[in-house]
């Protein structure tokens, strides 16, 4: 049973042309993450949002945006793809903030792929 | 500035042997440590933690080991199993500063666990 869902599992994208990826939870979590991945390296925090409140890290190029229509739902878009965002995009969940006793819910990813 | 780093990219044991994944942190603000198994094709689940008041946790076959003096910790798997195939992600959090709430992850190591 799927908690955490992304969609697509493989997204190819254009140079330039706008792509979105999103996220779903069965899970009632406060707390949704996008991490970013590429290959080899450390999967890399975008932003999260705790409940409505989006929090985006310092060093997330403007390139990258968030919403989180509902509870359930978390969006990424890439206005302007460019070859360098190609990677795997990781959402995650948990209910507080991660610490001692919040753990973090992934999943599956989605390989964005820009030709 | 990786601020979470594993500095072996692989690591090959055989079946039934011990196998151990080293981690090392500069960030003196963390005080709660994880690692994660991520197989591929899904994302990463949690497979133990440990907080900077203790200096060993076990769950099974698995125990991570923690020395803050050396910023430096360790998970081991005895014996291993071919089913621990994975990479195995370290990861940490602090509950202040700049990084409160949020994962920061080494770029991984990937276990090969030989019949």
């Amino acid at each position: 049973d799927a908690m955490v869902i992304q969609n697509p599992r493989y997204q190819v994208t254009q140079f330039g042309k706008p792509v979105t990826l999103s996220c779903s939870q069965t899970l009632n979590h406060n707390v949704m993450y996008w991490y970013q991945q590429k290959s080899s390296q450390a999967p890399k925090l975008l932003f999260h949002y705790y409940d409505k409140d989006f929090n985006n890290e310092a060093d997330t190029p403007d390139n990258f945006q968030s919403r989180r229509p509902n509870t359930s739902f978390c969006f990424l878009d890439i206005r302007s793809p460019g070859l360098g965002d190609a990677a795997m995009y990781l959402c995650a969940t948990s209910r507080g903030m991660a610490g001692l006793n919040e753990k973090l819910f992934f999943g599956s990813g989605t390989q964005l792929s820009v030709l | 500035d990786q601020q979470v780093k594993q500095n072996s990219p692989s690591l090959s044991v055989q079946e039934g042997r011990i196998s151990i994944l080293n981690c090392d942190y500069t960030n003196s603000m963390f005080d709660y440590f994880l690692w994660y198994k991520k197989y591929p094709a899904e994302g990463p689940t949690f497979l133990i933690s440990i907080s900077s008041i203790k200096d060993k946790n076990e769950d099974g076959r698995f125990t991570v080991f923690l020395n803050k003096s050396a910023k430096h910790l360790s998970l081991h798997i005895v014996p291993s199993q071919p089913g621990d195939s994975a990479v195995y992600f370290c990861a940490a959090v602090s509950h202040g500063g700049t990084s409160y709430g949020k994962l920061t992850f080494g770029q991984g190591t990937i276990l090969t666990v030989h019949p």
